[in-house]
Order: C-alpha cells, then sequence, then structure tokens
C-alpha cells in the first residue's frame, strides 16, 4: 500500500497564476483533508470531503477550492495565487473525522512568488 | 483558534532522559490525537486516547489526558537521538473538526 500521496512535491508559482494539487489514497478511506502549515504553527484544516461528490469548509478555505469526483482522489485548487498562499499543504484521510486517527501524506511545498 | 496548545515551544535533553511534553485544549473533545513530525516530512500518528480514558502506554510512550483541566501530556521515556521532531496535539470533537496546535520542538542530543 502506498498510503496518501501527493503530487507534485514542490512547486514555484508566480502570482497570479493557478494549479492543482493532487492527494491519493489506497485505504479506501471515506473522508479527504487538506491543511496547510505555516513555519512555527501548526496544521490548519482548508477544506475537507466527507465521502466521493462532498465538500466542506474547514478553518481557512478562502483562496482555495476542492473536488472529490472519484473516493481515491480528493484535488486542491489554487485559481490565483497570492504569495500569502506559500505554505506547505498537507492531505490526509480517515474512515471516521475527527474520532479517529487520520493518515498524512508527504506534503507538498508551495512557494509564490 | 487552536484547539491543542504544546508546552513548552522548544526542549533540548541527551539521550536516555525522559521528555514531557504538555498539551492545552479549550473546547470539549471526543479524544486528544498526537503526531510527530520528521523536518520535512508529513505527520506521523503517535497515540490516540478518548476523552473516558485518563492514561495510555504505547511503547515508550505514555498519554495522560486530564479532561477537567482540558489537558494532555506526552511522556518519551528513554529518549533515543531518533525522537528529534515536532510533536503535535489535536483535539478532535464530533464535528470533524480537528484542531492542530503549533507544536513542541524536541531534539535528542546524543
Amino acid at each position: 500500500n502506498a498510503g496518501v500521496t501527493q503530487t507534485p512535491k514542490f512547486r514555484v508559482l508566480k502570482t497570479g497564476q493557478s494549479m492543482t494539487l493532487l492527494c491519493a489514497q489506497d485505504m479506501n478511506h471515506e473522508y479527504m483533508y487538506w491543511y496547510r502549515q505555516d513555519p512555527g504553527m501548526g496544521l490548519r484544516l482548508i477544506h475537507y470531503s466527507v465521502g466521493e461528490g462532498t465538500t466542506a469548509k474547514g478553518e481557512v478555505p478562502d483562496g482555495y477550492n476542492v473536488s472529490r469526483l472519484k473516493k481515491q482522489n480528493f484535488l486542491l485548487g489554487l485559481e490565483s495565487a497570492a504569495p500569502s498562499q506559500t505554505s506547505v499543504y498537507f492531505c490526509a484521510s480517515n474512515n471516521r473525522g475527527a474520532q479517529e486517527t487520520q493518515y498524512f501524506g508527504p506534503g507538498t511545498r508551495l512557494l509564490v512568488l | 483558534s487552536q484547539q491543542g496548545e504544546e508546552d513548552p515551544q522548544a526542549l533540548s535533553i541527551q539521550e536516555g532522559e525522559n521528555a514531557t511534553m504538555n498539551c492545552s485544549y479549550k473546547t470539549s473533545i471526543n479524544n486528544l490525537q498526537w503526531y510527530r513530525q520528521n523536518s520535512g516530512r508529513g505527520l506521523v500518528h503517535l497515540i490516540l486516547i478518548r476523552s473516558n480514558e485518563r492514561e495510555k502506554d504505547s511503547g515508550r510512550l505514555r498519554v495522560t489526558l486530564d479532561t477537567s483541566k482540558k489537558s494532555s501530556s506526552l511522556l518519551i521515556t528513554a529518549s533515543r537521538a531518533a525522537d528529534t521532531a515536532s510533536y503535535f496535539c489535536a483535539g478532535g470533537d464530533w464535528n470533524n473538526d480537528m484542531r492542530f496546535g503549533a507544536g513542541t520542538r524536541l531534539t535528542v542530543k546524543p
């Protein structure tokens, strides 16, 4: 099992560019999450999904969109990147939301110039 | 707002010593989770303690939970250089909301 994988590992964008981060899990998990981690801070939840075709806002959703067209994939989109979105993005998944362990991907480092 | 807040922010000890990290949270929780993050990597789950539990062990780890004080502690016994990492707590509620603290950076010197 690969667990949770994220693509790409690292990306540099210019302000105003768009991109999509891909998260894939092979554990048949219902729930998937996108977090961002800024230096010296914990993870903050951007969006999450409780099943295929569903999405919901987390703590810091502005500037991001998500889609869950397939159960195993959760996409995070930045329509018009801003320097404030420079961060490390982590995807996670599990089957029972905040009542259970989350399994994390290795992260995507994004730099917006 | 952060559900989990760790203390201290940084801790440096010698190999073989014990390390204790504390976590406080603000609202009612279903469980309290501890994760480890090595530099540049994703978070790895260490231990989950439910709100009706007071203490839980896993290998060299011991977690306590005091719901009356809204606090938890993580004890790592007989620390090793490989334990050097950042440690995060996160309180999980019943509404899919899990909030992480800023973490404790542990350095174990060989």
